[in-house]
């Protein structure tokens, strides 16, 4: 079976610092991984995805990613945060060689103070 | 493009009466799918639909039934409403299916049921 864990319930950072926010990953296959945002009262918004290639992702609103195959890690991070970057985060893992669906982790919330 | 739409945006039911949530693609993809969200669970897939005509049982299916109307269309049906079907409900699609790992899921707005 698959299966997701964000380990951390919230991550704070004051604006301009850098964050992560922070994804481990189980499969018997090979990986692909996805990083999802959802604002207050949203829907699921795509940020990033691993499907194979370099270790290092970039995805949409200056996001990044860095998949470590030996740790089994999927850390989402960005260099400089915003206040407007608050919100809540999935990970989620799909199995390659399983034709499995996605399985999404608990969720991050991430809080930008000004 | 209107991406995913989801009716209702909010519900109150009493336990025991039905309802259909409705959720419409306009992006001509094949596969759709229902979740559910709750506080500190994430999101559990109930039902997908990997093209038109196919139906799958997902994560936690219990309690409730789907129909793939159309290549459009994925509605999510309660018969019986029970308080633990409390939560939010999001309808989702992606282009190629189940079967392509690469597949990006997009996701409607969701609507958020209270079973009293």
């Amino acid at each position: 079976a698959q299966s997701v864990a964000q380990p951390e319930d919230q991550v704070n950072v004051a604006e301009g610092n850098p964050l992560t926010v922070k994804c481990t990953y189980s499969v018997s296959g090979n990986p692909y991984l996805f990083w999802y945002v959802q604002y207050p009262n949203r829907g699921l918004q795509f940020l990033l995805k691993y499907i194979t290639g370099d270790n290092l992702v970039k995805g949409s609103y200056g996001f990044e990613a860095e998949f470590n195959k030996s740790q089994t890690s999927f850390h989402l991070k960005k260099p400089s945060a915003l206040v407007s970057d608050s919100a809540l985060y999935f990970c989620a893992v799909r199995d390659i060689d399983r034709y499995s669906t996605l399985t999404f982790g608990k969720g991050t919330m991430l809080l930008v103070s000004p | 493009n209107a991406g995913v739409t989801q009716t209702p945006k909010f519900q109150v039911l009493k336990t025991g009466q039905s309802m259909t949530l409705q959720c419409a693609q306009d992006m001509n993809h094949n596969s759709m799918y229902w979740y559910r969200q709750d506080p500190g669970m994430g999101l559990r897939l109930i039902y997908y639909s990997a093209s038109e005509g196919t139906t799958d049982k997902g994560e936690v299916p219990n309690g409730y039934n789907v129909s793939r109307l159309n290549k459009r269309e994925f509605s999510l049906r309660l018969e019986s409403a029970a308080p633990s079907q409390t939560s939010v409900y999001f309808c989702a699609s992606s282009p190629l299916g189940t079967l392509a790992g690469t597949d990006t899921q997009y996701f409607g707005p969701g609507t958020r049921l209270t079973v009293l």
